[in-house]
C-alpha cells in the first residue's frame, strides 16, 4: 500500500514558466514533510519542508504548499530553469520515535526547456 | 562541512555471497538512516540507528542488517546475496528532521 503518491510521472514546462509539482499521502499520521531533488548517480538533495502546523513554506524560487484535509502537498518552483530538470521526490515522516524513517513517493522526472 | 560519505561506490558481488557497505555521516550527526532504491519499488526505508542503538526498522528481511559505531558511522550488510538485491543502496544522516543523503552504493548481483 503506497502512502506517498506522485501520480504524474514526468512534467516538462518551459524555462521561465511556474512548475507544479503534485504528492498525495493516505496516513494522518505523517505530520513533516520533505521534497528532494535528484540528479543520476547522485543521492537525493534536500530542498524544502513543511510541518503540518503550517500551509505554506517558502525558501527563494521554492514554495510547498500542504492542505491538510485533502492529505495534498504541492512544490512550485517560480521561475523554473534548466537546471531544476531532475527527478523530485515527496517524503512524510511521523511524529515521535519515526520521525527519523522516511516514506518516500516514486518520484516526478521534471524537464525544463530551454 | 563534509558530506555524507558512503563507499564503496559501486560493487559487483554473485549471489549467495555477501556484501558490507559503510557510510561516514556528517560531523555531529548522531542518526543515520539506509535506504534501498529500485526502479519498481522507488526508496523504501531500511533501517535507522542512533547512538549505535537501531531505532527504527523496515519491512526488509533479516539477511539485511546493521550497526552502529561510537563515533556514528555505520555498516549495512547483506547475507546470501540474491539478484532482487541489485539496488542503489542510500544512507542519511539527520538533523533537526532533515536527511541529508550520500550518493549511494550501486550494487548489482550478478
Amino acid at each position: 500500500d503506497q502512502q506517498v503518491k506522485q501520480n504524474s510521472p514526468s512534467l516538462s514546462v518551459q524555462e521561465g514558466r511556474i512548475s507544479i509539482l503534485n504528492c498525495d499521502y493516505t496516513n494522518s499520521m505523517f505530520d513533516y514533510f520533505l521534497w528532494y531533488k535528484k540528479y543520476p548517480a547522485e543521492g537525493p538533495t534536500f530542498l524544502i519542508s513543511i510541518s503540518s502546523i503550517k500551509d505554506k513554506n517558502e525558501d527563494g524560487r521554492f514554495t510547498v504548499f500542504l492542505n491538510k484535509s485533502a492529505k495534498h502537498l504541492s512544490l512550485h518552483i517560480v521561475p523554473s530553469q534548466p537546471g531544476d530538470s531532475a527527478v523530485y521526490f515527496c517524503a512524510a515522516s511521523g511524529s515521535g520515535g519515526s520521525n527519523y524513517k522516511l516514506t518516500f513517493g516514486k518520484g516526478t522526472l521534471l524537464t525544463v526547456n530551454p | 562541512k563534509a558530506g555524507v560519505t558512503q563507499t564503496p561506490r559501486y560493487l559487483i558481488k554473485t549471489r549467495g555471497q555477501q556484501v558490507t557497505l559503510s557510510c561516514s555521516p556528517i560531523s555531529g550527526h548522531r542518526s543515520v538512516s539506509w535506504y534501498q532504491q529500485t526502479p519498481g519499488q522507488g526508496l523504501q526505508f531500511l533501517f535507522e540507528y542512533f547512538s549505535e542503538t537501531q531505532r527504527n526498522k523496515g519491512n526488509f528481511p533479516g539477511r539485511f542488517s546493521g550497526r552502529q559505531f561510537s563515533n556514528s558511522r555505520s555498516e549495512m550488510n547483506v547475507s546470501t546475496l540474491e539478484l532482487g538485491d541489485s539496488a542503489l543502496y542510500l544512507c542519511a544522516s539527520s538533523f533537526e528532521n532533515i536527511q541529508y543523503f550520500g550518493a549511494g552504493t550501486r550494487l548489482s548481483v550478478l
